[in-house]
């Protein structure tokens, strides 16, 4: 079965830190790029970060630039999203999700992270 | 900034055609943003409606359809059932391995 799996979600503190699991299965996994996206509660969804089959290329939204870090290890199946200086307005679902052809199209069932005090 | 503009909410009839639209806050959508459609029932992960345009994902019915209306990227539910009362985005293509998301369409079915 192709599927993602996200882990790793919880309650942080507002400054904290956290890093999200992403484990990929029925699909080959180094092929492909892939993504995060979050969904605040009540909100829409929003555009985390991108990252190359390789790793060779990556790219953040300007709201987490320079305090998330995706990343990802193909012999493990598995992404990564480090998140560093927590805010308020991170707390969201997170989902990973395969690009295919400019789009999403292989989606985990999401991860909660709470950033409050 | 860019603000991919979507209706905030929108109704149908049961068995009814609706056309939600994605639009840009300034400049038209074209094939070159790859549109895609995406349908979230709440507490549920997206589901993958559309992509490249027009493009049904697998085991998607054939009454979901996209395309191009005028300046915008269009999702077209044809013959709406029940269960099509979901939330529904949009996101465009950036170039540079960047997304935009819309706000998404509250589809009501009553």
């Amino acid at each position: 079965e192709v599927q993602l799996v996200e882990s790793g979600g919880g309650l942080v503190q507002p400054g904290g830190s956290l890093r999200l699991s992403c484990a990929a299965s029925g699909f080959t996994f180094s092929s492909s790029g892939v993504n995060w996206v979050r969904q605040a509660p009540g909100k829409g969804l929003e555009w985390v970060s991108y990252i190359t089959s390789s790793s060779s290329t990556i790219y953040y939204a300007d709201s987490v630039k320079g305090r998330f870090t995706i990343s990802r290890d193909n012999a493990k199946n598995s992404l990564y999203l480090q998140m560093n200086s927590l805010r308020d307005e991170d707390t969201a679902v997170y989902y990973c999700a395969r690009a295919f052809q400019k789009a999403f199209d292989i989606w985990g069932q999401g991860t909660m992270v709470t950033v409050s005090s | 900034q860019t603000v991919v503009t979507q209706e905030p909410s929108f109704s149908v009839s049961p068995g009814g055609t609706v056309t939600l639209t994605c639009g840009l806050s300034s400049g038209s959508v074209s094939t070159s943003y790859y549109p895609s459609w995406y349908q979230q029932t709440p507490g549920q992960a997206p589901r993958t409606l559309i992509y490249s345009t027009n493009t049904r994902s697998s085991a998607v019915p054939d009454r979901f359809s996209g395309s191009i209306l005028g300046n915008k990227a269009a999702l077209t539910i044809t013959g709406a059932q029940a269960d099509d009362e979901s939330d529904y985005y949009c996101v465009l293509y950036m170039g540079s391995g960047i997304w935009v998301f819309g706000g998404g369409t509250k589809l009501t079915v009553l």
